[in-house]
């Protein structure tokens, strides 16, 4: 199993422009998240998912959209790339939402200029 | 209340020396409590979890120990060595309802830093 795999590891944007962040999980996990770490912030989630077809919003949703079509993928849009959302993004999926282990993928790197 | 705290924010050990990371939390619905570990350029991975009903749980050189009146856990390593050098976070989960209670909640972190 490859596990959790995102794409881009590395990114440079302008300011307004837009783009997708790729994670997709083989685990055949129902539960993935995205968060972004911030240097002295911790992890900080921005959208989630239950399953195929469920997304909700985190604690820092703004300026993200997402979507989640299939069990495998779950990418995170940036709609208008801003400085503020220079960033380290985690991708995390588990079995289920409660009590079970999350398992992250690298990481993207985000910065905008 | 949603936080956990997590401290110290950056911790110097000798190698041999027990690490301990305090975490403290205010909503004692929680009922989910594990410690993740990152290494420089990596995403954090699970080191070890435990739930309220008991007071300590210990895998190898790790050891959670909880207290649910004072609502705080920490994570304490043994014998630390140069290769646990690490951001360690700390996180509380509410694991009885779906949706958003169902969601992890994550300390800030801590870089420990094992010197040879």
């Amino acid at each position: 199993n490859a596990g959790v795999t995102q794409t881009p590891k590395f990114q440079v944007l302008k300011t307004g422009q837009s783009m997708t962040l790729q994670c997709a999980q083989d685990m055949n996990h129902e539960y993935m998240s995205w968060y972004r770490q911030d240097p002295g912030m911790g992890l900080r989630l921005i959208h989630y998912s239950v399953g195929a077809g469920i997304t909700d919003q985190g604690e820092v949703p703004n300026g993200y959209n997402v979507s989640r079509s299939t069990t495998e993928d779950f990418p995170l849009r940036l709609l208008s790339a801003a400085p503020s959302q220079t960033s380290v993004y985690f991708c995390a999926s588990s079995i289920l939402a409660g009590g079970n282990e999350q398992y992250f993928g690298p990481g993207t790197r985000l910065t905008v200029t | 209340q949603q936080q956990v705290k997590q401290s110290p924010q950056s911790l110097i050990v000798q190698k041999g020396g027990i690490s301990i990371i305090n975490c403290a939390y205010e909503n004692t619905a929680f009922d989910y409590f594990p410690w993740y570990q990152q290494f420089p350029g990596k995403g954090p991975a699970l080191l070890i979890a435990i739930r309220p009903d008991v007071s300590e749980k210990k895998e190898g050189r790790f050891t959670i120990s909880f207290n649910k009146s004072a609502k705080q856990f920490s994570l304490h390593i043994m014998d630390s060595q140069p290769g646990d050098s690490a951001t360690y976070f700390c996180a509380a989960q509410l694991t009885n309802y779906g949706g958003s209670q169902g969601n992890l909640i994550f300390g800030k972190g801590t870089k420990l830093s094992v010197k040879p």
